[in-house]
C-alpha cells in the first residue's frame, strides 16, 4: 500500500516569507508525527497528533511554528517569518496506536527546506 | 532527558567485512531502542526495534542488535557486510512507560557508513 508521502519534496523560499509542508500520513494511522532533521544530525522532534489533536507539541522550536490536522488524516506545518535557521528536512512519520508498546513509526522522504 | 549518543560519525567497512554500529542511550528506565536506516532520498526505514525480552534482536536485511543494560548500550551488528548497505544509521529511544497516545522517539546523531569494494 502507500505510505507517507510528503509534498513538496523542495522548498526554496526567501527569509521572512511563509511556508506551509503538507504530510500524507498512511490511511488508518491514528498518529502522526514531524520530525525536523539539520544537517549532520539525526531526526528531532517536533510534535505529535493523535487524531486531530495535537497531543505533544513540546518540540515546537518557537510560536512561529505551528501545525494542524483538522480532519484526522493529512497534516500541514505552518512556517511564519523563515529564518535561515529553519533551513532542515522536515520528516513526517504515521503509527497505528493502542496497546502496550509502541507502534512502529513509517517515515516519509521528508521535505528539504532552504531558506535564502 | 533521553538522549541517544553514536561515537562514531563514519565508518569505512570492507564488503564482506563484519560490521558493528556502536549507539549508547541516557534513560531512567528500561528504554525501547530501535535502529533505523537512512538512504539518500529515502525515508527512514525500521531495521529492528528492542522492547522486552531476549536481549539479542534480529532485524531485516540480516541485521542484528544486542541490549546491554549494564552498558547503557544497543549496538548494530551484521556479520558480512554488502555494498548496498552503504548509508546512514540511526539509533533511537523511546519511553517504555505504557504511553496510550503515541511514542516520540529521541535519535542519536547518525553513523554514517560506506563499504569499500
Amino acid at each position: 500500500g502507500a505510505g507517507v508521502s510528503q509534498t513538496p519534496s523542495n522548498k526554496v523560499t526567501e527569509k521572512g516569507k511563509y511556508v506551509e509542508l503538507r504530510c500524507d500520513p498512511i490511511s488508518g494511522h491514528t498518529a502522526l508525527y514531524w520530525y525536523r532533521q539539520s544537517l549532520g544530525q539525526g531526526p528531532e522532534f517536533l510534535i505529535y497528533f493523535q487524531g486531530t489533536g495535537a497531543a505533544d507539541d513540546s518540540g515546537l522550536p518557537n510560536d512561529r511554528f505551528f501545525a494542524v490536522r483538522p480532519e484526522g488524516s493529512v497534516s500541514t506545518l505552518k512556517i511564519q517569518r523563515t529564518e535561515r535557521g529553519d533551513s532542515a528536512v522536515y520528516l513526517c512519520a504515521s503509527s497505528l496506536i493502542g496497546g502496550t508498546v509502541p507502534k512502529e513509526q513509517y517515515f516519509g522522504p521528508g521535505t528539504r527546506l532552504t531558506v535564502t | 532527558a533521553q538522549s541517544v549518543t553514536q561515537p562514531d560519525i563514519h565508518i569505512t567497512v570492507s564488503e564482506g567485512a563484519s560490521l558493528e554500529l556502536r549507539c549508547n542511550y541516557s534513560y531512567g528506565a528500561t528504554p525501547y531502542l530501535f535502529w533505523y536506516v537512512q538512504s539518500p532520498g529515502q525515508g527512514l526505514q525500521l531495521l529492528l526495534k528492542y522492547f522486552s525480552g531476549d536481549t539479542l534482536v534480529q532485524g531485516i536485511k540480516g541485521f542484528e542488535a544486542e541490549f546491554k543494560r549494564s552498558q547503557s548500550s544497543f549496538n548494530l551488528r551484521k556479520p558480512s557486510v554488502h555494498w548496498s548497505d552503504a548509508a546512514e544509521y540511526f539509533c533511537a529511544v523511546g519511553p517504555s512507560s505504557y504511553m496510550e497516545y503515541g511514542n516520540k522517539l529521541v535519535f542519536g546523531a547518525g553513523t554514517i557508513l560506506r563499504v569499500k569494494s
